[in-house]
């Protein structure tokens, strides 16, 4: 089945450390998103990948970093210049926006708990 | 960013009520997008919208894009105890990179 797969559910790290969350899609989509959420907020966009090997930062991207080296892939790391970093990450996909209808349309994987202690 | 304004927060209703909640905003949105999020899940999308005026329905759920492109509704009839969860309403600003904005979220619980 096509889908989205985020990997650990749950994520404990200590402080200062560098963790990194795993976000795969076979949906063939050429987009791919990072989102914070904590509680009671709606998502915030940390940054986003619109093809391979290119990306841009979204409204919180700092202490955070991404690579984006196969189409299938969009790993997110938490550095540990991020102050807050215990949240919970979600990973998004969408065909490559202005490609035509339905090009804004994001799916999401299941999240990341993380939590810094 | 840019705001949207999703009211209610939160809902307590009677099982077997319609439910209406909605977004708003001062700016012209291209794209909405209504999603539904259980505890601990990711979201998951229930109804897309692409043209104003535009209503289009999925089973119990029927959301409305806005005539002046500002805002848009979700309206869930007849609720059943699934229907709790947060729902997020999300949408692509005109002349915006196409990056999605999320409303902060309506909380539904149904009660028995």
């Amino acid at each position: 089945d096509g889908g989205i797969t985020q990997s650990p559910k749950y994520l404990f790290r200590k402080e200062g450390q560098n963790v990194t969350l795993s976000c795969e899609q076979n949906l063939n989509h050429d987009a791919m998103y990072w989102y914070r959420q904590d509680p009671g907020q709606g998502l915030r966009l940390i940054y986003y990948s619109q093809i391979v090997n290119d990306f841009q930062k979204g409204d919180i991207a700092e202490g955070y970093s991404v690579s984006r080296e196969k189409k299938e892939s969009f790993p997110l790391t938490v550095t540990s210049a991020q102050k807050n970093p215990t949240a919970f990450y979600l990973c998004a996909s969408s065909i490559r926006p202005g490609t035509g209808r339905g090009p804004d349309t994001q799916y999401f994987g299941p999240g990341t708990r993380l939590t810094v202690l | 960013g840019q705001q949207l304004n999703q009211s209610p927060q939160s809902m307590f209703i009677q099982e077997g009520e319609d439910v209406s909640m909605n977004c708003t905003s001062s700016s012209i949105f291209n794209t909405w997008l209504w999603y539904k999020q259980d505890p601990g899940e990711g979201p998951v999308l229930l109804i897309a919208l692409y043209k104003a005026g535009e209503l289009t329905s999925n089973g119990r759920l029927t959301a409305q894009f806005g005539i002046t492109r500002k805002d848009s509704f979700l309206n869930i009839s007849a609720s059943i105890p699934s229907d709790v969860g947060i729902y997020f309403c999300a949408g692509v600003l005109s002349g915006s990179a196409r990056q999605l904005t999320f409303g902060s979220g309506t909380q539904l619980t149904v009660l028995p």
